[in-house]
């Protein structure tokens, strides 16, 4: 079982809808929960953070964390055709910081 | 700032060759790393160093080496290319420790913008 669990998509929206990216994980001792951003052939970058549970609102973009379920969300509103990217979900404690495999997003004009 | 730069960004090698990847970051950051990123299987991280003279294996090490002389440069080493070794390859750079405790936003990772490799 891998320990941060991502579904690759792709996703397909239209400009303005609510876009929901899930992630779910393995290891209890992870407590920090971080949603990187990859456009094609680029690096990835660091969209948003949260520690344990809880919401994290940035702009159009909120992460969510439910550590009771294991369970990672990232939602953005108002969906851009410039969000369409790869969303890495990433966890990290006792040293070790893993990645998920990545969701496409697709939003369309 | 520049961040971190990747040099080259595309190269195609022959089985058995070898070639280094550079990677240079210009943010002073402490800690650097090594990642292959493959379709469908996600980052996995090959080689980082806590500082210069620093390195330590990763979850993937084996057919690459890394040096860190400097705080800004962190080569990887592929020696011996297999068709296996196709990938994407990231550098990254934090100015803190990834995956200990997280205090702020300077734990956060910096990619490179990538170097494809193919081995034929």
């Amino acid at each position: 079982q891998k320990e941060v669990e991502q579904d690759p998509g792709p996703l397909s929206v239209p400009e303005g809808a609510i876009v929901s990216l899930n992630c779910t994980y393995s290891n209890s001792a992870f407590q920090y929960f971080m949603w990187y951003r990859q456009y094609s052939r680029k690096g990835p970058e660091l969209l948003m953070y949260t520690y344990s549970s809880g919401n994290k609102e940035d702009g159009r973009f909120t992460a969510q964390v439910d550590k009771s379920s294991k369970y990672i969300s990232l939602f953005i509103r108002d969906s851009q055709p410039s969000d369409s990217a790869t969303y890495l979900c990433a966890a990290a404690g006792f040293q070790k910081l893993v990645f998920g495999t990545g969701t496409r997003l697709l939003v369309s004009p | 700032n520049a961040g971190v730069t990747q040099t080259p960004k595309f190269r195609i090698l022959k089985i058995g060759q070898s070639m280094t990847l550079q990677c240079t970051q210009d943010m002073n950051h402490n800690y650097m790393y090594w990642y292959r990123q493959d379709p469908g299987m996600g980052l996995k991280l090959i080689y980082y160093s806590v500082g210069a003279g620093i390195t330590d294996k990763g979850e993937v090490p084996n057919g690459y080496n890394v040096s860190r002389s400097t705080t800004e440069d962190f080569p990887l080493r592929l020696e011996l290319a297999a068709p296996s070794q196709t990938s994407v390859y990231f550098c990254a750079s934090s100015a803190r420790a990834s995956g200990g405790t997280w205090v702020s936003s300077t734990d956060t990772q910096y990619f490179g913008p990538g170097t494809r490799l193919t081995v034929l």
